[in-house]
């Protein structure tokens, strides 16, 4: 079946730099990404979301890449916080909107001082 | 965005017996879904919740293991009957607004461990 996958179970930055997370997806169907951060305890937050006809989308110290080409996304984060530590997923749908997600196994972000 | 409130937030129940989780919207809308988490994994989801009609259930997951209910835009419930120590995982409620190009919200979720 189709599914969506993380290169790198968990990743070790420094605080003050950048973070990338990425995330290989199989459905060459898939039109919209959406990345989630789940704090220990808490539910999936939503951090960022891309559609199919667009490649770079920027938020707050926050960027996803999509390239459809190698079917890859990823999240880039600026100046890493230790607040930024976290379960980071992806999720894809080939529906137009949310309603059918397909998530990512996740990586563990982990901010060192 | 709709906040999501789930309960209970975490329970240890007893093999074979039954629980039932609710997941309270303060808004109305469209769709709402139910999630599995088992421990250090990725979420599965179990089944779309459908207002007023059975809910609509994923491969691996049957209407007698994981009853559904939907009874208004505002509220579902999530019964894991019957459970072994293989149902302990969190169980994830996520609500959509199908009227607006949004991604799903989240609940914090219950914690559920069976000894």
């Amino acid at each position: 079946g189709e599914s969506v996958g993380l290169h790198l179970p968990t990743l070790s930055v420094q605080e003050g730099d950048n973070s990338i997370i990425n995330c290989a997806y199989s459905n060459s169907a898939s039109d919209y990404f959406i990345w989630y951060k789940q704090e220990s305890g808490k539910g999936p937050q939503f951090i960022i979301d891309i559609r199919s006809n667009m490649d770079k989308r920027q938020g707050q110290r926050v960027t996803v890449l999509l390239n459809k080409t190698v079917k890859h996304l990823s999240l880039q984060i600026a100046a890493t916080q230790p607040g930024d530590s976290a379960v980071y997923f992806c999720a894809e749908t080939h529906t137009g909107t949310a309603s059918k997600l397909t998530f990512g196994t996740g990586t563990r972000l982990q901010v060192t001082l | 965005s709709a906040v999501i409130s789930q309960k209970p937030s975490r329970d240890i129940c007893q093999r074979g017996t039954s629980l039932t989780i609710q997941c309270q919207v303060d808004s109305q809308v469209t769709m709402m879904f139910w999630y599995r988490q088992q421990p250090g994994q990725s979420l599965t989801l179990i089944a779309t919740a459908n207002q007023g009609s059975e809910a609509t259930y994923e491969s691996g997951f049957v209407i007698d293991k994981f009853p559904i209910s939907r009874p208004n835009l505002t509220f579902s419930t999530l019964t894991v009957s019957n459970m072994s120590p293989e149902d302990s995982s969190i169980y994830l409620c996520s609500t959509l607004d199908g009227n607006s190009n949004q991604p799903q919200h989240f609940g914090d979720g219950t914690r559920l461990s069976i000894l």
